[in-house]
């Protein structure tokens, strides 16, 4: 089956600077990868998603970028504020009528913005 | 909030009794997939439901079972629970697959601990 490896687990950065939360999968026919923010005691939020037929995805502050050969995606957060502190997931799954779409999840990072 | 209604929202109980968690999806979504988060297990994927049928099995364990009903809600039993049960079960829903609709929504949760 999938795995998901997702480093670092710790991450601390200056308010200002940025992040990068970085993940490997193992199935190549995973299609879809979504990244969730969880705080503490909350539900996982999605914050953005990219399928396989795209290289990159942004969002203001948020990016995503997509290496099909390495089987490998990124998170870029920029320009952190402390209210980015919280515990980061990757996921992959592989998303069809076939497939079924459930998510495999890397191990999570935990961000914290010093102000 | 996602749309995705889960209850209780706490339950304590002791080893070896059952328990049902409930889970109402996202209005038009067809899809229900259930999830254990523990400290030392990360998100880890139980079952997904997509109609009424079951779709796909991750690491459930026999002592667990799960349903989803005409109406589309879920139920998520578990039953002779030992102490490593302790944990967060999250409900997701997401709507038709293989229509681009894969982004699952979390709801907030049951915590579950067993003494």
């Amino acid at each position: 089956g999938e795995n998901v490896e997702q480093h670092p687990s710790t991450l601390s950065v200056q308010e200002g600077d940025s992040a990068v939360i970085k993940c490997t999968y193992s199935d190549s026919a995973s299609n879809y990868f979504p990244w969730y923010k969880q705080e503490l005691g909350k539900r996982p939020q999605l914050i953005i998603d990219i399928r396989s037929n795209v290289g990159e995805k942004k969002d203001q502050r948020i990016a995503v970028t997509l290496n099909k050969t390495a089987k490998h995606f990124s998170l870029h957060i920029t320009e952190t504020q402390p209210e980015d502190s919280a515990v980061y997931f990757c996921a992959a799954s592989k998303s069809g009528k076939a497939a079924g779409n459930k998510l495999t999840f890397g191990g999570g990072t935990r961000v914290l913005v010093k102000p | 909030d996602s749309g995705v209604t889960q209850t209780p929202k706490h339950l304590i109980t002791a080893t070896g009794q059952r328990v049902t968690l409930r889970c109402s999806p996202r209005s038009g979504d067809l899809s229900v997939y259930w999830y254990q988060q523990s400290l030392d297990q990360g998100l880890q994927f139980l079952i997904q439901y997509y109609n009424g049928e079951e779709r796909a099995k991750g690491n459930i364990l026999e002592r667990f079972s799960a349903q989803q009903f005409p109406d589309l809600h879920s139920e998520l039993n578990l039953s002779s629970l030992e102490l490593g049960d302790s944990a967060l079960y999250f409900c997701a829903s997401s709507g038709a697959l293989g229509k681009g609709q894969e982004t699952q929504y979390f709801g907030p949760g049951t915590r579950l601990l067993v003494l």
